[in-house]
């Protein structure tokens, strides 16, 4: 069974720090992840994917991946409030034309003013 | 501007009802799939389908069935509602065969109460 695992959370960080969330994987032939916000009662958004081992900067966001350790995490650079929100981890599970994502349980985001 | 439109934000049903809920998506997207969420459980994969009138059963399939008539328009089906399928179902769209890296789009999600 592939797995994506996260912690739960509350992950709670005051405004302006660095929040630091974390995803393994257990499938070693992943290619492609993702991070995904949820704010309550809405869909996921998509906040980033990457490909290659190493860091993807998008504003005050980072992601990084080591595929040797499976691991794949996002920091957040001067939480906001409006950061406050559930982050899945998502891992694309299938080569080949039909690919679906492989979901974490999601970690919950709290940004304290 | 990409969008998954899903038919109802909100339905109440009750025991034994058949319900449809439907999604459509104005991507031109191959890969369409239908979710549900709960509490704990995060996202659980119920069917998709890959392609018109193909489909594939995710993680619980078990009292529901699809219908992908169009390339832009797949539908989940409840044969015969029960209480425990109450909760927020998801519809999402994404290209197929490409890089690995396409976006997966989500529609706004149906809150199924079943009575």
């Amino acid at each position: 069974q592939k797995e994506v695992e996260q912690n739960s959370g509350p992950l709670s960080v005051p405004e302006g720090a660095i929040a630091s969330l974390n995803c393994t994987y257990s499938d070693r032939v992943s290619q492609s992840f993702f991070w995904y916000r949820q704010y309550s009662g809405k869909s996921p958004e998509l906040i980033m994917s990457i490909y290659s081992n190493g860091d993807k900067e998008d504003g005050r966001f980072t992601a990084q991946l080591n595929k040797a350790s499976q691991y794949v995490s996002l920091l957040i650079r001067d939480s906001q409030p409006s950061d406050s929100a559930t982050y899945l981890c998502a891992v694309e599970g299938n080569a080949g034309n039909n690919r679906k994502l492989i979901w974490g349980l999601g970690t919950s985001l709290a940004v304290n003013p | 501007d990409v969008k998954v439109t899903q038919s109802s934000r909100y339905l109440v049903k009750r025991t034994g009802e058949k319900v449809f809920l439907e999604c459509v998506q104005d991507m031109d997207h191959e890969n369409m799939f239908w979710y549900r969420q709960d509490p704990g459980l995060g996202l659980r994969l119920i069917y998709f389908s890959y392609d018109v009138k193909m489909k594939e059963k995710g993680d619980i399939p078990e009292g529901y069935s699809v219908s992908r008539e169009k390339k832009e328009r797949f539908s989940l089906i409840l044969e015969s509602a029960s209480t425990n399928q109450t909760s927020m179902y998801l519809c999402a769209s994404r290209q197929g065969g490409g890089s690995g890296l396409e976006t997966q789009y989500f529609g706004p999600g149906t809150r199924l109460l079943v009575l």
